[in-house]
């Protein structure tokens, strides 16, 4: 069964760090590239990172571009998100998604999607 | 505010038809496929239709997606109560480098 889950959410005050986990299972973890992607109290979905299948290549937004680190250790088939400087604006919960689809990346969709992790960033 | 544009609900009677938009621009829409996701309230999103109208095995075909330009829609047939969900659109944006989506649809079964 393919399945992402992700740990590591919590309260956290503004300016500390956080550091999100997410373990795949049922398929070659290898593979695969994975994003992040967050979604704040009824607000919009925001992508927030992605790294290649091979860890070659990382790309985010602009948000949290400096501020964040995406990695991943095959070894553990986990994927993880290092979050520096942490602001209000980054209270959501943190979802792990497997990028699925083919050679062309930008053609690619998210599947599947972890249960998600709740950040909180609040004094 | 979200880089692609979707109305924040719809909503139609068991078995009518609801179609959802949702607009953007030619760096992402324009030039770029678009996926769908359906979100149950405190659920993860699941991939609905991928490559603009292809849709996964176990997704009925009562869910159909379509692109013209830089617009796309997703149309619901037959609409069931089980159909009460967000729906949200998302594409690769070239000039923001980076996935978006749009704000979300709920849809609501009367």
């Amino acid at each position: 069964q393919v399945q992402l889950v992700e740990s590591g959410g919590g309260v956290v005050q503004p300016g500390r760090s956080l550091r999100l986990s997410c373990e795949a299972s049922g398929f070659t973890f290898t593979g695969f590239g994975f994003h992040w992607v967050r979604q704040a109290p009824g607000k919009v979905m925001e992508w927030v990172a992605v790294i290649w299948y091979d860890g070659s290549k990382k790309y985010y937004a602009d948000s949290v571009r400096g501020r964040f680190t995406i990695s991943r250790d095959n070894s553990k088939n986990t994927v993880y998100l290092e979050m520096n400087t942490l602001t209000v604006e980054d209270t959501a919960v943190y979802y792990c998604a497997r990028d699925y689809g083919g050679i062309q990346w930008s053609q690619n969709w998210f599947d599947p999607w972890g249960q998600g992790t709740l950040v909180i960033v609040s004094s | 505010q979200s880089v692609l544009t979707q109305p924040p609900s719809a909503s139609g009677t068991p078995g009518q038809r609801v179609t959802i938009s949702c607009s953007g621009s030619s760096s992402n829409i324009g030039s770029n496929t678009v996926n769908w996701y359906q979100q149950f309230p405190g659920t993860a999103p699941k991939l609905l239709i991928h490559s603009n109208n292809q849709r996964p095995s176990g997704v009925p075909d009562r869910f159909s997606g379509s692109k013209s330009g830089t617009s796309a829609s997703l149309a619901i047939s037959g609409l069931q109560s089980d159909d009460e969900a967000d729906y949200h659109c998302a594409a690769w944006d070239a000039s923001l480098n980076g996935w978006v989506f749009g704000g979300g649809t709920k849809v609501t079964v009367l």
